[in-house]
């Protein structure tokens, strides 16, 4: 069946770039998501991107998405302690998901003054 | 912004007790899903709903869960004897489409079954 799969930590320093990554198995997949959850919140959408692409750039946020290995990066640049968070990848797949999202375990990103 | 509104944010209950978790979708999303996060664990896909009915549900929906459009606003998931296991934290979501935009989620209902 389909898999998300991230690395659970990442800490960095204030004003450093972070890069977290993520890996994914269903090649149906159409959209790709990066939430963030911050504790005792919901999970906020941060950004997404269309399988046909290969970056997208939002403000200080950047996705690759490298689609023959199946791999999506999200590049925060100059990371501040308000970023210290879980990172979600998730995928919505149209193979034995049906169109629901399939999400990784969440990478914590420590930001470090 | 519109948001989807989660009641309660935390529930405790005992084990065999019913308990329905509620949520307020933004107002004109036409899909709704459910999400349960256990502690340490991924966040899992439990059940969709379309046009008043389930649309899709996982493996974990099974006959103890159900789910309801009571009047036009609140979608709520009902538990109708809570295991220990079913101690989670359970999020409501809602799209306009499937895919594109993304979910909305809500802050999240924390069950804790004792």
């Amino acid at each position: 069946g389909e898999d998300v799969e991230q690395s659970l930590f990442l800490s960095v320093r204030e004003g450093d770039s972070s890069v977290i990554n993520c890996t994914y198995t269903d090649s149906s997949s159409t959209y790709l998501y990066w939430y963030k959850q911050e504790p005792g919140a919901g999970l906020q959408l941060l950004t997404y991107i269309f399988s046909n692409m290969d970056m997208k750039q939002d403000q200080r946020l950047t996705v690759l998405l490298n689609k023959k290995d199946k791999h999506l990066s999200l590049r925060i640049a100059d990371t501040q302690t308000g970023d210290s968070a879980i990172y979600f990848c998730a995928e919505i797949g149209y193979g034995g998901s049906q169109g629901n999202l399939i999400f990784g375990k969440g990478t914590k990103l420590s930001v470090k003054p | 912004e519109p948001e989807v509104t989660q009641t309660p944010s935390h529930q405790v209950t005992q084990m065999g007790q019913e308990v329905i978790l509620r949520c307020v979708p933004i107002s004109n999303h036409l899909y709704f899903y459910w999400y349960r996060q256990i502690l340490g664990q991924k966040v899992e896909f439990l059940v969709s709903f379309y046009n008043n009915e389930i649309s899709e549900k996982s493996e974990i929906f099974d006959d103890q869960f159900s789910v309801e459009r009571p009047d036009g606003s609140n979608f709520t998931l009902k538990i109708r004897s809570t295991k220990l296991e079913d101690s989670a934290m359970y999020f409501c979501a809602s799209s306009q489409d499937r895919g594109r935009g993304g979910y909305t989620f809500g802050s999240g209902t924390r069950l804790t079954v004792v």
